[in-house]
């Protein structure tokens, strides 16, 4: 099946730095990239959908400037936390979509970002 | 717009016993309709989905789950829990066209007891 990346699988960092997480489908075209967001014991909230060469569409409530996401490629989607903070701390998961039905999203293992 | 209810936050049950998560959805267009189940501090891992076909899925791990159109329900049912079951499971609902977006349930947390 289909398989999506990410990278790092786990980050710490200090208050006010930035971090960035990469999502890659690895042997697939990816059309259309999600970033969620998991607080411990809770859903997956989606942030933002991406689609290649455009500028991504931030779901209600979602800080664009504070979230950035780029999708330079068809297999290459980055999320950067910009000027991170404690409250920032989560559990990152990115998906990935490729072209034609069922349009099922593949899911990456997910980035646990730690601000200290 | 679509939407999916879990309808249990959590469910307890004994080892060797049947296992019944409860999932209801909404959707204004023919839906597909996915369980993933993720363990602690792990990503998540595609249990089995429903795309317009057989009505009554199998999955992996001898999860399967039955999509009731008249019922608005996609229930996950396994005969036989084993401890390796104790989880998260999230149901997932997807409007079959490629501008929608994949809804999460808020999620079942399993848990096994001897």
């Amino acid at each position: 099946g289909a398989v999506v990346s990410q990278h790092p699988s786990w980050v710490i960092c200090k208050s006010g730095t930035s971090v960035k997480i990469e999502c890659r489908s690895l042997d697939f075209q990816a059309t259309t990239m999600f970033w969620y967001r998991q607080f411990p014991k809770q859903s997956l909230m989606l942030m933002a959908t991406s689609n290649e060469g455009s500028k991504a569409t931030y779901e209600q409530g979602v800080e664009k400037d504070k979230f950035l996401i780029n999708h330079a490629s068809l297999t290459l989607s980055t999320l950067t936390v910009t000027s991170a903070h404690p409250e920032d701390s989560s559990f990152y998961i990115c998906s990935a979509r490729g072209e034609g039905g069922p349009y099922e999203q593949y899911f990456g293992p997910g980035t646990r970002l730690t601000v200290t | 717009a679509q939407s999916v209810t879990q309808l249990d936050s959590h469910v307890s049950v004994s080892e060797g016993t049947p296992v019944l998560l409860r999932c209801n959805y909404s959707s204004s267009y023919s839906p597909s309709l996915f369980w993933y189940v993720q363990h602690p501090n792990k990503g998540l891992q595609l249990l089995l989905k429903y795309t317009s076909a057989a009505t009554l899925v199998k999955g992996i791990n001898g999860f399967e789950a039955e999509f009731k159109k008249s019922e608005t329900s996609f229930h996950l049912t396994k005969p036989s829990a084993h401890m390796s079951d104790a989880a998260e499971y999230f149901c997932v609902v997807s409007e079959n066209s490629s501008a929608s977006k994949i809804i999460f349930g808020s999620g079942t947390r399993l848990s096994i007891r001897p």
